[in-house]
């Protein structure tokens, strides 16, 4: 399993777009990069996936360079809904996910 | 996607009993997934319950103290044994067709007195 790193908080304002980024470094060929957030209280909740370049959905974005040794989260116009943890996880469809520390993302008003 | 429901939400149980937890989806998943979490803190996964055949478990998590049934597609349950409490944690269960997209249950908070 590739190892990840990423920030322990983020502070962000209401409106503001929100960039979390993943280092992993060892990652395999045919691992994919895959996001997940979670509340308090409550189990985690699957965000994003992709394998290279760009993905997007209703939710965020997934910016993936060439090299594939990191990825950045996005998250536009953030809301106080937003305030969660945040997980980047490596790893083959196959494979079990292993989660990292995660990234505290706090939104103010 | 998938809803995943488990019982009990949460328990308090004495030192040298078992609990059970049950994980129910409401689809046919491939995948489950057993972890345990302490508060304010990340997810560790205990084992992966694979349907007909035992579970797969990480290392530090053993069959003895964990013992995992999945019966069908739908349904795994843990159980934690001879309680101690080092065990009090939140559990988790999750489900999906991979390990990309898994779907959680809203944890069972087991304390053990």
């Amino acid at each position: 399993l590739a190892k990840t790193t990423q920030p322990i908080s983020m502070d962000s304002y209401e409106g503001q777009e929100v960039n979390i980024t993943c280092s992993h470094n060892n990652i395999a060929t045919n691992d994919y990069i895959t996001w997940y957030q979670q509340f308090p209280s409550q189990g985690p909740r699957f965000i994003i996936q992709g394998y290279k370049t760009k993905v997007t959905n209703e939710v965020a974005s997934l910016f993936i360079p060439a090299d594939r040794k990191s990825s950045t989260l996005s998250l536009p116009r953030v809301s106080l809904s937003d305030t969660a943890v945040y997980y980047c996880l490596v790893g083959s469809n196959d494979y079990k996910l292993s989660f990292g520390a995660g990234t505290t993302v706090t939104v103010r008003a | 996607s998938a809803v995943i429901s488990q019982k009990p939400s949460r328990d308090i149980c004495q030192r040298g009993t078992s609990l059970t937890i049950q994980c129910q989806v409401d689809s046919q998943v491939t995948m489950m997934f057993w972890y345990r979490q302490q508060p304010g803190q990340s997810l560790t996964l205990i084992a992966t319950a694979n349907q007909g055949s035992e579970a797969t478990y990480e290392s530090g998590f053993v069959i003895d103290k964990f013992p995992i049934s999945r019966p069908n597609l739908t349904f795994s349950t843990l159980t934690v044994s001879n309680l101690s409490p080092e065990d009090s944690s939140i559990y988790l269960c999750s489900g999906g067709q991979g390990a990309y997209e898994q779907y959680f249950g809203p944890g069972t908070r087991l304390t053990v007195t």
